[in-house]
């Protein structure tokens, strides 16, 4: 089974900016987060996405949003990009696990986001 | 809430020698809980869950963690260290007010593993 795809997996953009980076989940999987790694504040959670609706979100202002298609696909957007904003995002889909009832996330190779 | 906390920011170990990554965690519930592992530039990949069955978890490439409910800990062991395991681990606990949707992450360990 093909696992997460995130594309594009480099990206240089200019403060001001706007942005969208794309995941495409494990086929099945009808839930998609979002996260932002730094050095500096480590992995926290964006959002959440299931079966089109944001389910779930984190602490991030307004200029981070995201959308779900009906095949699961997501995309996330940050507008006027700061340069703090340069992180590696990682996308992760999941599904209910039938045995243990427990969310299993699976991660793709992320995308590396440089904002000068 | 839930939160991990990873003991150790860094740990080195000589190959061929027991590899231990400590995390405790706090949860008003019964937790599920994960290692995860990446390498350089690289996504995360599971290692292993707990979801309250066995306390003893087996994960892939050898590794293996025990939950210790009077404890608070899952720490993640490792009987034989070899090169390929230098690499960032995290512990995580899923947020279970979120459905399962939220996974909160300790500050990482990295393994450096000397030949």
């Amino acid at each position: 089974k093909a696992g997460v795809t995130q594309t594009p997996r480099y990206l240089i953009k200019t403060r001001g900016q706007q942005v969208t980076l794309s995941c495409s989940p494990i086929s099945g999987h009808r839930s998609v987060s979002w996260y932002q790694q730094t050095p500096g504040q480590g992995l926290q959670f964006l959002f959440e996405y299931f079966s089109e609706t944001q389910r779930n979100k984190g602490n991030f202002p307004g200029r981070f949003s995201g959308r779900q298609f009906s095949n699961s696909r997501s995309e996330m957007n940050v507008s006027t990009l700061e340069l703090g904003d340069s992180a590696l995002y990682l996308c992760a889909s999941s599904r209910r696990n039938s045995g243990t009832g427990a969310y299993e996330q699976y991660f793709g190779p992320g995308t590396r986001l440089t904002v000068t | 809430a839930q939160s991990v906390t990873q003991l150790d920011s860094h740990v080195s170990v000589s190959e061929g020698t027991p590899v231990l990554l400590r995390c405790n965690y706090s949860s008003s519930y019964s937790p599920s809980l994960f290692w995860y592992v990446q390498h350089p530039n690289k996504g995360l990949q599971l290692l292993l869950k707990y979801t309250s069955a066995a306390t003893l978890v087996k994960g892939i490439n050898g590794f293996e963690a025990e939950f210790k409910k009077s404890e608070t800990s899952f720490h993640l062991t490792k009987p034989s260290a070899h090169m390929s395991d230098a690499a960032e681990y995290f512990c995580v606990v899923s947020d279970q007010n979120n459905q399962g949707g939220k996974l909160i992450f300790g500050q990482g360990t990295e393994l450096s593993v000397k030949p």
